[in-house]
């Protein structure tokens, strides 16, 4: 069965220092990525897909089949990404999504 | 309304007790979604629908568990005998065509229904 892992549940960054929250999957197909984020008081919602390759608020994430990971980042946080993140993995076929537990991130100024 | 609705916003149930959780998704939006999410996990699969037919139930946990959405727009996930295990946060989600794999077509969620069981 694929799943989805983030082994950090908080990460804790001063204000302008780089960002890289992990995420790890397994799954032997050809999976779809996705980070969604959910910052407080909010709904969850979609932030990036790697099909897209696409940068969001200043985050990127690739995919690493060698690896397995779906790592996010960002270059220089700021104070309004802290939020929650989450992972989700997307099978070829179907239509469920498998999140990771999700990882807390907290920007100080 | 401009996103997914979902009611109640909070539920407490008696171990044993019926409860029914509403959604109503984004007008016209074909695909929707249940997830259930416990504390401290990510949103865990439930069941999902292709307008009023329930193409996928695997993740419903028991037969306790019943999902539906008769006219293929507003659903209601059903629990019977709620036992504290059931105790989590369901969310709703939906999207304009069928699944979610197109790029212009992201799942949109609800704010979800916060189930606890005594």
């Amino acid at each position: 069965a694929q799943r989805v892992t983030q082994p950090e549940k908080l990460l804790s960054v001063f204000k302008g220092a780089p960002v890289e929250l992990k995420c790890n999957y397994s799954y032997s197909g050809s999976p779809e990525l996705f980070w969604y984020v959910q910052y407080s008081r909010q709904r969850l919602q979609l932030l990036l897909r790697h099909i897209s390759r696409e940068s969001i608020k200043g985050f990127t994430a690739d995919l690493n089949k060698g690896e397995t990971s779906f790592h996010l980042k960002k270059p220089f946080a700021q104070e309004e990404d802290s939020a929650m993140y989450y992972c989700a993995l997307k099978r070829e076929y179907g239509n469920k999504l498998v999140f990771g537990a999700g990882t807390i991130l907290r920007v100080k100024s | 309304g401009a996103g997914v609705s979902q009611s109640p916003r909070y539920k407490v149930a008696k171990r044993g007790q019926d409860v029914a959780l509403r959604c109503d998704p984004i007008s016209g939006h074909v695909s929707l979604f249940w997830y259930q999410q416990a504390l401290g996990q990510g949103p865990e699969f439930l069941t999902y629908f292709q307008n009023e037919a329930q193409l996928d139930k695997s993740g419903l946990p028991s037969d306790r568990f019943f999902a539906e959405r008769p006219e293929g727009s507003v659903s209601t996930l059903k629990i019977q005998r709620t036992q504290q295990e059931d105790s989590a946060v369901y969310l709703c989600a939906s999207s304009l065509v069928a699944g979610f794999s197109s790029y212009n077509s992201p799942l949109h969620f609800g704010n979800g229904t916060r189930l606890t069981v005594t």
